[in-house]
């Protein structure tokens, strides 16, 4: 069965702009988890996503925000983009109560704000 | 909190040889779930083995295997007859029984010399 997708691959954004980035689980997985990577700080929580509901939150200001479709396919979007911004964007799916089987991960949305 | 800690930044090995990376973790959790994932250069996270941490008996996954010592919150991942995909940054991650958040800790950059 097809993986986790996560589109677009790459994304060049100007600082103030606003992004979104798709995701589309695993036919089947009904929690979503999005996660930002970068050198400095390593892989961080955003949010998870389960029946279209926001059931965790990480520690990111109000300007990242998601939200996850009927179909479980989830958008995550930041406004006002900075600097800082730039990152590996990582999504990852499960079947939500499952969790000793882990995460199923994306190839991730490699956004660059200049 | 929850922390997950990685002392080895990069760790190289010789081809068919066996290496080991290590990780510890700290939670006043019983329950929950640590996991070893790969990242090579292609950024897809692979998940490579998973461990239960009400089970004693160590996970094995052919050529990969852990060492949980549960008591010192220790969860060790070797691989054994390494070959050159291994090749790959190794990421420990420690999951709670009770919420989908996934703790990571920084990475070991392995790399399996020829």
């Amino acid at each position: 069965k097809a993986g986790v997708t996560q589109t677009p691959r790459y994304l060049i954004k100007t600082r103030g702009q606003q992004v979104t980035l798709s995701c589309s689980p695993i036919s089947g997985h009904r929690s979503v988890s999005w996660y930002q990577q970068t050198p400095g700080q390593g892989l961080q929580f955003l949010f998870e996503y389960f029946s279209e509901t926001q059931r965790n939150k990480g520690n990111f200001p109000g300007r990242f925000s998601g939200r996850q479709f009927s179909n479980s396919r989830s958008e995550m979007n930041v406004s006002t983009l900075e600097l800082g911004d730039s990152a590996l964007y990582l999504c990852a799916s499960s079947l939500g109560a499952h969790r000793r089987i882990g995460y199923t991960f994306g190839s991730g949305t490699r956004l660059t704000v200049v | 909190a929850q922390t997950v800690t990685q002392s080895q930044p990069e760790m190289s090995v010789q081809e068919a040889e066996t290496v080991t990376l290590s990780c510890t973790y700290d939670t006043s959790e019983n329950n929950y779930y640590l996991f070893w994932y790969k990242q090579p250069p292609s950024r897809q996270m692979i998940l490579v083995i998973r461990q239960e941490a009400y089970k004693q008996q160590n996970a094995t996954e052919n050529r990969f295997s852990v060492n949980f010592q549960k008591a010192a919150k220790s969860f060790s991942l070797k691989i054994s007859d390494s070959q050159l995909g291994d090749t790959a940054m190794y990421f420990c991650a420690f999951m709670q029984d009770n919420n989908n958040d996934m703790r990571f800790g920084a990475g070991t950059r392995l790399t399996v010399k020829p």
